[in-house]
């Protein structure tokens, strides 16, 4: 199974700051097509996951540009821009390059 | 509007079953694969099965092969979990998702429903 590391953020993060949310993958995650297989996604406390970006930086409808995505291979970072309180929950990655998909344990974010 | 509504989850003694539905709609159920996804309290998120747009495929992770069986009724336009054999560690808030046809990234999700399993 692909195992999916995520990092800490030093909350909480004051508004308006950025925040950048490490991802490392044990296996790369790029598939036969050229395409990366990482999704980035926020579960707001009470909520369902929300699809944040996919191929690794491509934003989802309706996603704010603060959310950006990079990396490529096995390491993956998710960065938000100018912070505000209705950015926190917590983020999780995850791999869709093959089965089982695998998700990372999530990271938190507190806003100040 | 796409809507994923979970039902059938509750409280069931370890070893028993129950079989959980998501009804789909504002979408073409039958161009999408679906999947299940879990998530046990104040726990992560965890990817249970995936069954691919016409149901001839089915995908498990490891723990839940053998027990949980993902099948999908395309005239019906709804999704289901059939839980057999449930351990204490089932429990969660199961999620019903669609897949994105290309990038299989989970963009639409349902509330989710509770299973909690205990004597």
């Amino acid at each position: 199974d692909i195992v999916m590391t995520q990092g800490a953020l030093p909350n909480p993060v004051p508004s308006g700051e950025s925040a950048s949310i490490t991802c490392r993958s044990s296996k790369s995650l790029v598939y036969k097509d050229g395409k990366t297989y990482l999704n980035w996604f926020l579960q707001r406390p009470g909520q369902s996951p929300q699809l944040l970006t996919y191929w690794t930086s491509t934003r989802a409808s309706g996603v704010s540009e603060r959310f950006s995505g990079s990396g490529s291979g096995t390491y993956f970072t998710l960065k938000i821009s100018r912070v505000r309180a209705e950015d926190a929950g917590v983020y999780y990655c995850q791999q869709v390059r093959e089965y089982p998909l695998t998700f990372g344990s999530g990271t938190k974010l507190e806003i100040k | 509007e796409v809507q994923l509504v979970e039902s059938g989850g509750g409280l069931v003694q370890p070893g028993r079953s129950l079989k959980l539905s998501c009804a789909a709609s504002g979408f073409t159920f039958s161009d999408y694969a679906m999947a299940w996804v879990r998530q046990a309290p104040k726990k992560g998120l965890e990817w249970v099965a995936t069954i691919i747009y016409d149901g001839s495929s089915t995908y498990y992770r490891d723990s839940v092969k053998g027990r949980f069986t993902i099948s999908r009724d395309n005239a019906k336009s709804t999704l289901y979990l059939q839980m057999d054999s449930l351990r204490s560690e089932d429990t969660a808030t199961y999620y019903c998702a669609r897949h994105d046809r290309d990038s299989y990234a989970q963009n639409y999700w349902g509330q989710g429903v509770m299973v909690t399993v205990s004597s």
